[in-house]
């Protein structure tokens, strides 16, 4: 059972380039998430998509876009990066309709650095 | 809005004492609260979780945490620290009555256990 997985473990990309990071769930969650971390700060919401087909802003999502693909897929897209989208990234999803209280299921998050 | 503060961003304890990490929150409407464990180079894992019923939780590896609304807290605790419980550790809230509801997260405390 690989829960969530993320791609790619670990990115370094130069200021202005693009890039897509992936995310698969193999539970059949309805709610996947993408989070960003950085030290000192706790980890903050840039996009959810409750449900297949649609997405939606979180705290902070200048900067990034979303597809959910599918039910299983979620991907977060830096158009033009930014050395201040310099991140651990982790993608999460939930079960939430009809179960109170679900959780968030983690990844092990993309360690992206942006020089 | 709902939020969440963690007092401490880090806190320090012999093996064999009381681990005690606070987290107060901030919620308009009765919560579901969760705590999070993160080892190094790793996502979030579910530690434990109140939704309703009886405010005293148990979780995973011997910790426990109490609701008390009369206080918004819900302090995690554990009679007798382990080298195995050293990582950075997140209290969260979602709030109820929200049908695709997020995680608001605190920004950590990171447990440091000395020998």
């Amino acid at each position: 059972n690989a829960g969530v997985t993320q791609t790619p473990k670990f990115q370094v990309l130069k200021t202005g380039q693009s890039m897509t990071l992936q995310c698969a769930q193999d539970m059949n969650h309805n709610s996947m998430y993408w989070y960003r971390q950085d030290p000192g700060m706790g980890l903050r919401l840039i996009y959810y998509s409750a449900s297949e087909g649609t997405t939606d802003k979180g705290e902070v999502p200048n900067g990034y876009n979303v597809s959910r693909l599918n039910k299983r897929e979620f991907s977060l897209r830096l158009e033009s990066a930014a050395p201040s989208q310099t991140s651990v990234y982790f993608c999460a999803s939930r079960e939430d309709r009809g179960k109170v209280g679900s959780p968030l299921h983690f990844g092990n998050g993309t360690r992206l650095t942006v020089t | 809005a709902q939020s969440v503060t963690q007092l401490g961003s880090h806190v320090s304890v012999s093996e064999g004492a009381l681990v005690l990490l606070r987290c107060n929150y901030s919620s308009s409407v009765p919560p579901y609260l969760f705590w999070y464990v993160q080892y190094p180079n790793q996502g979030l894992q579910l530690l434990l979780k109140y939704t309703t019923g009886a405010t005293l939780v148990k979780g995973i590896n011997g910790f426990e945490a109490e609701f008390k609304k009369s206080e918004t807290s819900f302090h995690l605790t554990k009679p007798s620290a382990h080298m195995s419980d050293a990582a950075e550790y997140f209290c969260a809230v979602s709030e109820k009555n929200s049908g695709y509801s997020t995680l608001t997260f605190g920004k950590g405390t990171m447990l440091l256990v000395s020998p």
